[in-house]
């Protein structure tokens, strides 16, 4: 089955860039996500990328995606404290219906 | 506002109880899931569907049925509730193309 993993922690100083990796295996995604996920709230949706592109840029988040290496990039720029979160990358499946399938997620932590 | 609305936000139950999750979304999505989160596990797809009167399993579908009998709702039943099922359960819609995505702020359940 499909399996998408992620680090666990990441933490970075205020106004650096964050960069989250996500590795995934099903080579017939059509979207991949970003969402962020803060303490004791649901899932936001940040940004997502088809599949046959490389590259998305939306303000501060750059999305990077090498479909060879089943490779998914989530650059943060000037990171904030308010950035703090769980980040989760998700494929959705082919087919009908929005399965999606999600990372462990990515403790991020921002220090002043 | 718009989006997705979930209740209750908490409850506790004994094992071997029932009780309905319920779900509406007011955005005419087609599309609607549901998922558990689990400490270090990420979000797992219990049911989803892809309209009113369809639906289907997701990757943890045991012990729990759905219905889809208008666009708007979508409640998750557990049968007989068991310890295992002690999660944090989160419903989402979505655009059929997928661009749209929206999750609910979650019900957190504890089965004792």
């Amino acid at each position: 089955g499909e399996d998408v993993e992620q680090s666990l922690f990441l933490s970075v100083r205020e106004g650096d860039s964050s960069v989250i990796n996500c590795t995934y295996t099903d080579s017939s995604s059509t979207y991949l996500y970003w969402y962020k996920q803060e303490p004791g709230a649901g899932l936001q949706l940040l940004t997502y990328i088809f599949s046959n592109m490389d590259m998305k840029q939306d303000q501060r988040l750059t999305v990077l995606l090498n479909k060879k290496d089943k490779h998914l990039s989530l650059r943060i720029a000037d990171t904030q404290t308010g950035d703090s979160a769980i980040y989760f990358c998700a494929e959705r499946q082919w087919g009908g219906g929005n399965k999606l399938t999600f990372g462990t997620g990515t403790q991020l932590k921002v220090e002043l | 506002n718009a989006g997705v609305t979930q209740t209750p936000k908490f409850q506790v139950l004994k094992t071997g109880q029932s009780m309905t999750l319920q779900c509406a979304q007011d955005m005419n999505h087609e599309y609607m899931s549901w998922y558990r989160q689990d400490p270090g596990m990420g979000l797992r797809l219990i049911h989803y569907s892809v309209g009113a009167g369809i639906t289907d399993q997701g990757e943890v579908p045991n012990g729990y049925n759905v219905s889809r009998s208008t666009t708007e709702d979508f409640p998750l039943r557990l049968l007989s509730a068991a310890p295992s099922q002690t999660s944090v359960y989160f419903c989402a819609s979505s655009s059929a193309s997928g661009t749209d995505q929206h999750f609910g702020d979650g019900t957190r359940l504890s089965i004792l």
